[in-house]
């Protein structure tokens, strides 16, 4: 079955405490990216990848670190967590070696930072 | 950059009757417009998508229309049925420099039985 498989779905830390969420998708996509999602903004893409090596911002990268050493994995790392990054992450994939087609999301992790 | 407008934030509905949910887009380079449902407790999912050599695209009770000139782009939902209560997005991409999928700031559909 395709998927991209997101971990934890939820996660509580406190404040300044390093943190990894897990992204991996079994499609062989190139193009894969992180969003956070937060009421009334939308889902707002955090860094994005476009193949192995390759990464880049997105709108809001402030906080977050991203690596792609594998083309199936893509982990969201926060350094040093603070509340304001609250919030619901999506990991998503797609096939991009030309146009756009469709972005598979994962299922969420929903992230508290007290 | 980028940037997609969608309109209205709530839609509430009578069941059978149609629903329409609309985006603005500000980049021209802007041609690949899809439109994700995304249901409670999970994540968002392809429902229907128009590149912008295409002015509509149907897929049995969904539509999608695209004005190039105005650079807006709409969801029309007809014959609403229970299972369409959800939270809709609008997005915006481009394949040229740009490769990000710039999203709207969603839609609370609701279909009231």
């Amino acid at each position: 079955e395709a998927q991209v498989t997101q971990n934890p779905r939820y996660l509580i830390t406190v404040t300044g405490k390093k943190l990894t969420v897990t992204c991996s998708q079994n499609m062989n996509h190139e193009y894969m990216s992180w969003y956070r999602q937060d009421p009334g903004l939308g889902l707002r893409q955090i860094y994005y990848s476009m193949n192995v090596e390759v990464t880049d911002k997105g709108d809001v990268p402030e906080g977050y670190k991203v690596s792609r050493k594998e083309k199936r994995n893509f982990p969201l790392i926060l350094e040093s967590p603070s509340p304001n990054q609250t919030s619901l992450y999506f990991c998503a994939s797609s096939s991009r070696t030309g146009a756009w087609t469709e972005a598979f999301f994962g299922q969420g992790t929903r992230l508290t930072v007290v | 950059g980028e940037n997609v407008e969608q309109h209205p934030s709530t839609l509430s509905v009578q069941e059978g009757d149609s629903a329409v949910i609309k985006c603005t887009y500000s980049d021209s380079a802007s041609n690949y417009f899809p439109w994700y449902k995304q249901e409670l407790g999970k994540g968002p999912q392809l429902i229907i998508d128009i590149r912008s050599n295409v002015g509509e695209k149907k897929d049995q009770r969904i539509a999608v229309t695209l004005n190039k000139t105005a650079k807006h782009f709409s969801l029309h939902i007809t014959e609403t049925q229970p299972e369409d209560s959800a939270v809709y997005f609008c997005a915006a991409g481009s394949n040229f420099g740009n490769e990000k999928l710039t999203f709207g700031t969603g839609t609370r559909l609701t279909i009231i039985p």
